[in-house]
């Protein structure tokens, strides 16, 4: 079946150093999400990329999507302590209907050494 | 707007005992409904999802169960917990595909968590 793995598992980076993660997944995906969880939350959405090279920016963070559409990135700039967290990607695999299989990658857990 | 409520928030139950947890969702019709695990330090392992009331899909084989005995309602249970039941039990609902509005992205929103521990 389908797999997402990410890289790195953890990282710890001093404030305002940059941080990027990688996500590669076994399948073509159709689209590829993002997800934040906060140390003792639950994911947040961050963003969703559709198409193939599509690159998105909030604030901070550059999200993208390779040509392929089996891998992505999210790099945030000038981290801050705030940015803390576990970071999912979750690539959209085939669709049935109205349901379409979301495959959550393994995460990179953020820490900002003030 | 919609909001989904999970609960307990924590629990604490002997080996062996019985599991319920439930998750609604509120604001919205029709969603797809889903279950996952995470054990501590780890990432997200999809147990069930629901496209309908009755419907229901399991990931992976396990001593847990689902039912969805109502639109917005997704439960649970299990009928005698294991030690390696323990973790952090995630609801979240999603939009049908091909779903008209803002909501259409398949975006999957997740409740607060159950955190069990089996001792």
């Amino acid at each position: 079946g389908q797999q997402v793995m990410q890289i790195p598992q953890y990282q710890h980076v001093q404030e305002g150093e940059d941080f990027t993660t990688y996500c590669n997944s076994s399948t073509t995906l159709s689209n590829i999400q993002w997800y934040k969880q906060r140390p003792g939350g639950h994911p947040v959405f961050l963003i969703q990329l559709v198409k193939s090279g599509e690159v998105k920016k909030q604030k901070r963070l550059t999200f993208q999507f390779g040509e392929a559409k089996k891998n992505s990135s999210l790099h945030i700039t000038a981290t801050q302590t705030t940015d803390v967290g576990t970071y999912f990607c979750a690539g959209g695999g085939p669709r049935a209907g109205g349901y379409q299989k979301v495959t959550f990658g393994t995460g990179t857990k953020l820490q900002v050494i003030p | 707007s919609q909001t989904i409520h999970q609960w307990p928030a924590t629990l604490v139950q002997p080996v062996g005992s019985p599991l319920s947890l439930e998750c609604t969702v509120e604001g919205t019709s029709n969603p797809n409904l889903y279950w996952y695990r995470q054990a501590a330090g780890r990432g997200l392992q999809l147990l069930f999802y629901s496209v309908g009331i009755g419907q229901i899909s399991s990931e992976v084989p396990q001593n847990l169960s689902a039912s969805r005995p109502q639109d917005r309602q997704f439960i649970l249970s299990s009928k005698k917990l294991l030690l390696s039941d323990s973790g952090f039990y995630l609801c979240a609902w999603s939009s049908k595909l091909g779903t008209s509005g803002s909501l259409a992205k398949n975006i999957q929103y997740f409740g607060a968590g159950t955190r069990l521990s089996v001792l």
